[in-house]
């Protein structure tokens, strides 16, 4: 069974400050997404990463793929509140028809 | 382009009766999954779609059913449904495999009392 933790589980913090989650496995991924959900709604894909040691930024979020391809990691810089949300990690592994997801992390940013 | 559809968005059902949930992906989009989101457990996979064909289950009891019709809509069942079935339902769609990233509906919230 492929498990994916994510740390920290709950973050909260001000405008204007740095953070990282991570995502972390066991198992090799062939890729791993990150995606952000806010209440009531369903998560948004924000970015997916498929060769080890990948980089990819979005405008204030860095996201990078372990080169194992078994762990990941969100930065996201001067955080806003519109940040706020819960980020998870998902993974697809030896069968391409499921996605396994990470545990969550709820960040909170206030003014 | 129109996103993925749930209906519907929320639903209270008493205990032993059986709910339907309806998912209509986007446009193109042949790849459909199921996903049960709870507080406790997260997401959890049910089962994933291609072209009318299960290709993928989760580990939930056999009171748990799904099916995709030929334009890649899809529904899933739960009969008998426990308390612990509450839980916010998603599906996602991809055209063709989750790898590609899945786009998302909003869920069917449903509640059983």
């Amino acid at each position: 069974t492929q498990l994916l933790e994510q740390s920290p589980q709950f973050l909260s913090i001000q405008e204007g400050e740095n953070l990282t989650v991570y995502c972390n496995s066991s198992s090799v991924f062939s890729s791993l997404q990150w995606y952000r959900q806010e209440p009531g709604e369903g998560p948004v894909l924000l970015v997916t990463v498929v060769t080890g040691g990948e980089v990819k930024k979005l405008k204030r979020l860095t996201f990078q793929f372990g080169d194992a391809r078994k762990d990941s990691s969100l930065h996201i810089t001067a955080a806003q509140p519109g940040d706020t949300g819960l980020y998870l990690c998902a993974g697809a592994g030896g069968t391409a028809s499921k996605l396994t997801f990470g545990t969550g992390t709820r960040l909170q940013v206030t003014l | 382009k129109a996103g993925v559809t749930q209906t519907p968005r929320y639903l209270i059902k008493t205990r032993g009766q059986q709910v339907t949930l309806s998912c209509s992906p986007i446009s193109g989009h042949r790849s459909v999954s199921w996903y049960q989101q709870t507080p406790g457990q997260g997401l959890q996979f049910l089962f994933e779609y291609f072209s009318e064909t299960q290709r993928n289950k989760g580990n939930f009891p056999g009171r748990f059913s799904g099916r995709q019709f030929s334009n890649s809509r899809s529904e899933m069942n739960v009969s008998t449904l426990e308390l612990g079935d509450s839980a916010l339902y998603l599906c996602a769609s991809s055209i063709r495999d989750p790898g590609s990233g899945y786009t998302f509906g909003s869920g069917t919230r449903l509640t059983v009392v």
